[in-house]
């Protein structure tokens, strides 16, 4: 079974605080994708990052970034000197990539984490 | 510029309407998808279509069809809406290779639907 825990339902920080959003994953797939989604309160879903089960480094872009760690099945996300823009919900999910009928293509998300950043 | 765009964006009708919400992408993605978002639910998968004229059920397709008739467009029917079906729609499209998803998903702006 496929299955994205965000443990964190809100976090409200101050500007410039840094700030990591929890993600935990569960699957039997050997080969999968992770990614993370923002929603700002605009209601759009905005794209992040993609990472590839077979990939550990950590990434880094700007302000943002991703440790992914196959041990123990988390992908958290950190926003350094975070910023009122980055008020959001973010979505971790998951995506097994074989043909398995119905699950396939499918994004597996999570509940997902409100982020408050205050100024 | 690549996008999916969805059709209406903000929609209130009431039970027993018939409705579509359009969705088109513009970047040849062979897959294409429908989810719901509701509080505390994150997003559900109603339908998936690999390519044109093959689609099949997600999650939560009860009360939804779909059709690919075309390979840009996958629209969302409600034949009968009912108050459980008020949610915000995701439309969504990536490329495949063979019968794999290869790409990314990227998401339509969502449609808020209201059934009263």
């Amino acid at each position: 079974a496929q299955k994205v825990t965000q443990a964190q339902t809100e976090i409200s920080v101050v500007e410039k605080e840094d700030v990591t959003l929890d993600c935990v994953y569960e699957t039997r797939d050997t080969t999968y994708y992770l990614f993370w989604y923002k929603q700002p309160p605009s209601g759009e879903l905005v794209f992040l990052i993609r990472r590839n089960s077979f990939d550990e480094q950590n990434e880094i872009s700007g302000r943002y970034s991703w440790n992914f760690q196959k041990s123990t099945s988390s992908f958290n996300f950190t926003i350094t000197a975070s910023q009122v823009v980055d008020s959001a919900v973010y979505f971790c999910a998951l995506s097994p990539p074989a043909d398995r009928g119905s699950t396939l293509g499918r994004l597996y998300f999570g509940r997902g984490t409100q982020l408050t950043v205050w100024p | 510029e690549a996008q999916v765009t969805q059709n209406p964006r903000y929609l209130i009708t009431v039970t027993g309407k018939k409705l579509t919400v359009t969705c088109s992408q513009n970047m040849n993605h062979e897959y294409m998808s429908w989810y719901r978002q509701d509080p505390g639910l994150g997003l559900r998968q109603i339908y998936y279509s690999m390519n044109v004229e093959v689609t099949d059920k997600g999650d939560v397709p009860e009360g939804y069809k779909v059709s690919r008739k075309e390979k840009r467009n996958f629209p969302l029917i409600l034949e009968s809406p009912s108050p459980n079906q008020t949610s915000l729609y995701f439309c969504a499209s990536s490329l495949m290779g063979g019968r794999i998803v290869t790409d990314t998903q990227y998401f339509g702006p969502g449609t808020r639907l209201t059934v009263l």
